[in-house]
């Protein structure tokens, strides 16, 4: 597509539900990368994919965080028996290659998640 | 470890005037740098990047910035603010040596132009 499509862009769910993010990357993109934004904060990365795997999955925060992108295209980030501290938008990014040889990432709008 | 600081919650400048948002780093490393803008209900869009060369870089919008690494800075810039320009900026530090070169972002700094 012609950019970074996440849905839904709004979710409310209640304390304990589970749920899932899309993401849906530039066509052709190999990496694929979450953050969350906190109010009053900046994105905090999550993890990030090469390909179908994922490179580096330090910034989960904890096991009821999960990704995967099972086709190498679009990834499913998802939180179970979520917490009101998950409250928060997830962002998600792609690029071309890996960042280690950085040509941009494009950013989605994000999706706004609040848990209540 | 890698860490940005943006010092300033909000900027203030009238339309016209130069503009300086501020941005220190800490890598432990070579620095990759970025500047990306936050409009309301957008996602975030990039600016400009310092990897190497040119301690000045040019982005879009007439934004720049300027790599000091003596003072581990890279402050954004623009000589004549717009109305427009008005938004949530955000600088971002990656480690080019060996680390993971996944970037760190800061808090961000709201940017307001007064007409």
């Amino acid at each position: 597509g012609a950019g970074v499509s996440q849905t839904p862009s709004n979710k409310v769910t209640e304390k304990g539900k589970y749920v899932e993010l899309r993401c849906d990357p530039i066509s052709g993109h190999t990496a694929l990368y979450w953050y969350r934004q906190s109010l009053g904060q900046g994105p905090e990365f999550l993890i990030y994919f090469q390909g179908t795997g994922a490179a580096d999955d330090s910034g989960l925060p904890n096991d009821r965080f999960f990704a995967v992108r099972p086709e190498g295209s679009v990834s499913t980030l998802k939180i179970q028996r979520t917490e009101r501290g998950d409250s928060a938008v997830y962002l998600c990014a792609s690029s071309l290659t890996g960042p280690e040889l950085w040509n941009g990432y494009t950013f989605g709008s994000g999706t706004r998640l609040t848990v209540v | 470890a890698q860490s940005v600081a943006q010092p300033e919650d909000q900027v203030n400048v009238a339309e016209g005037n130069p503009l300086t948002v501020k941005c220190t780093y800490s890598v432990s490393g070579n620095p990759y740098l970025f500047w990306y803008v936050q409009y309301p209900n957008r996602g975030l869009q990039f600016l400009l990047k310092y990897i190497t060369g040119d301690n000045l870089v040019k982005g879009s919008y007439g934004f720049e910035a300027e790599f000091n690494k003596s003072q581990t800075s890279f402050h954004l810039k623009k000589p004549s603010a717009l109305v427009s320009d008005s938004a949530l900026y955000f600088c971002a530090v990656s480690d080019a040596s060996g680390g993971s070169y996944i970037p760190t972002f800061g808090r961000g700094t709201s940017l307001i132009v007064h007409p």
